[in-house]
């Protein structure tokens, strides 16, 4: 069965400096991964994801990640983070024909100005 | 347009009751997802429906826990004799495509339930 680990419960950044979120993921076939935000009293919200094609992947409000097969993870990253930033993420992975989602702990994302 | 509701927002049971959760879905998405997010636990799948096939019901946690989908459209969590590790924020979610994990769900903003 898949799964990811998120390794930070927290992670903490000052504005304007660039943020990384990680998540490491254990699928035995060949991974579509998904990052989500959940902003506080609201519902998760699509980010980004890889199916196929380039590591690295664009997705809202300015965010990336990169998918590496060889480190199986597939970190978030923002060159520069602003304090609107500030929501919980979640990282998921899943395989071609397996309706379960499996989603990572959450990560609380925390923005300083 | 609008998105995925649930509803109720909030709903305080008291053990032993049984309780029924609704979704509505984004008009046309023929997949639907039920998660549980527990305080500090990342979301745990418990029911998967696509179009008229049969659900796959692989990630619900025990035999008091029923889902069903009626006429391609809302669905409703039934949680029979409800116990107090029950107590979650229940997710509903949505996607819009036949080969739904490769798509993004589209999630509502859940039912906190609080067994008593």
């Amino acid at each position: 069965a898949q799964s990811v680990a998120q390794p930070e419960d927290q992670v903490n950044v000052a504005e304007g400096n660039p943020l990384t979120v990680k998540c490491t993921y254990s699928v035995s076939g060949n991974p579509y991964l998904f990052w989500y935000v959940q902003y506080p009293n609201r519902g998760l919200q699509f980010l980004l994801k890889y199916i196929t094609g380039d590591n690295l992947v664009k997705g809202s409000y300015g965010f990336e990640a990169e998918f590496n097969k060889s480190q199986t993870s597939f970190h978030l990253k923002k060159p520069s983070a602003l304090v609107s930033d500030s929501a919980l993420y979640f990282c998921a992975v899943t395989l071609r024909g397996n309706n379960d989602m499996r989603f990572g702990a959450g990560t609380r994302l925390t923005v300083k100005p | 347009g609008a998105g995925v509701s649930q509803s109720p927002s909030n709903k305080v049971t008291e053990k032993g009751k049984d309780v029924e959760l609704r979704c509505d879905p984004i008009s046309g998405h023929t997949a639907l997802y039920w998660y549980r997010q527990s305080l500090g636990q990342g979301l745990e799948f418990l029911i998967y429906f696509q179009g008229n096939s049969a659900p796959d019901k692989s990630g619900l946690p025990s035999d008091r826990f029923s889902a069903e989908r009626t006429g391609g459209s809302v669905s409703t969590l039934t949680i029979q004799r409800t116990q107090q590790e029950d107590s979650a924020v229940y997710l509903c979610a949505s996607s819009p495509r036949r080969i739904a994990h490769t798509y993004e769900q589209y999630f509502g903003p859940g039912t906190r339930l609080t067994v008593t």
